[in-house]
């Protein structure tokens, strides 16, 4: 079953602090894999989109790396911001989903920054 | 114009009104979707269009009825739902449905909608 996992579920850090969260999939075939912020109440924004071939990509203060080998990823924060309170999707794009539409969400990471 | 604008912002409905959900993108993509949220949940897949036709239905009940009146527009219209329907609705669109990933979806900021 394709699936989609993320870690850890939730996240407290300082204020300027580091952290990195985590996600393992198992979709096969593979087509890319997408980091997104919510915030609360609002819509997903696109942080960065990898594709087999990527090993990471930075985006500011957020880097995304891809192991397609181990299918894992993970999405690096630096010098974290208040701001950065949100929750983190990891979604999965398959050949065979993507040509439905349909993409494979994990459950998300919530990550709160406190002064 | 690089977003997706939904309206309206909040609402709320009793289970016998009829109101309508509306999802406008002007990048010319040609795949759009409804997604419903609940709290600390993940977005779940209701409807795709695709071409201004509908080509997946997740087995959303009747009383969600997706429109796409042109390639820029796409409606949810609602009528007489239940309590637990009560959610983040989230429009999204992409350039298309594609295997090759072109199908990287830009969201709406949502409508959360109460059900009393």
């Amino acid at each position: 079953k394709n699936q989609v996992e993320q870690s850890p579920q939730s996240l407290i850090i300082l204020e300027g602090k580091n952290c990195t969260l985590q996600c393992n999939y198992t979709v096969s075939p593979f087509s890319n894999l997408r980091w997104y912020k919510q915030d609360t109440g609002r819509g997903p924004v696109s942080l960065t989109i990898m594709t087999f071939s990527e090993n990471t990509k930075s985006n500011g203060r957020y880097t995304a790396t891809l192991d397609a080998d181990t299918k894992q990823s993970s999405l690096h924060i630096t010098a974290s911001q208040l701001s950065d309170s949100a929750s983190y999707i990891c979604v999965v794009s398959s050949p065979r989903s993507s040509n439905t539409g349909k993409l494979i969400f994990g459950q998300g990471t919530t990550l709160q920054v406190k002064p | 114009d690089t977003e997706v604008t939904q309206t309206p912002k909040h609402l709320v409905m009793g289970m016998t009104n009829k109101k309508s959900l509306k999802c406008e993108q002007h990048m010319g993509h040609r795949a759009m979707y409804w997604y419903k949220q609940k709290a600390k949940k993940p977005p779940e897949l209701m409807f795709v269009y695709s071409y201004e036709k509908l080509s997946i239905n997740e087995s959303v009940p009747s009383r969600f009825s997706p429109e796409c009146p042109n390639s820029s527009l796409l409606n949810l219209h609602l009528h007489a739902l239940q309590p637990e329907d009560s959610a983040l609705y989230l429009c999204a669109s992409s350039q298309a449905v594609s295997a090759s990933g072109a199908n990287v979806l830009t969201f709406g900021a949502g409508s959360r909608l109460t059900v009393l």
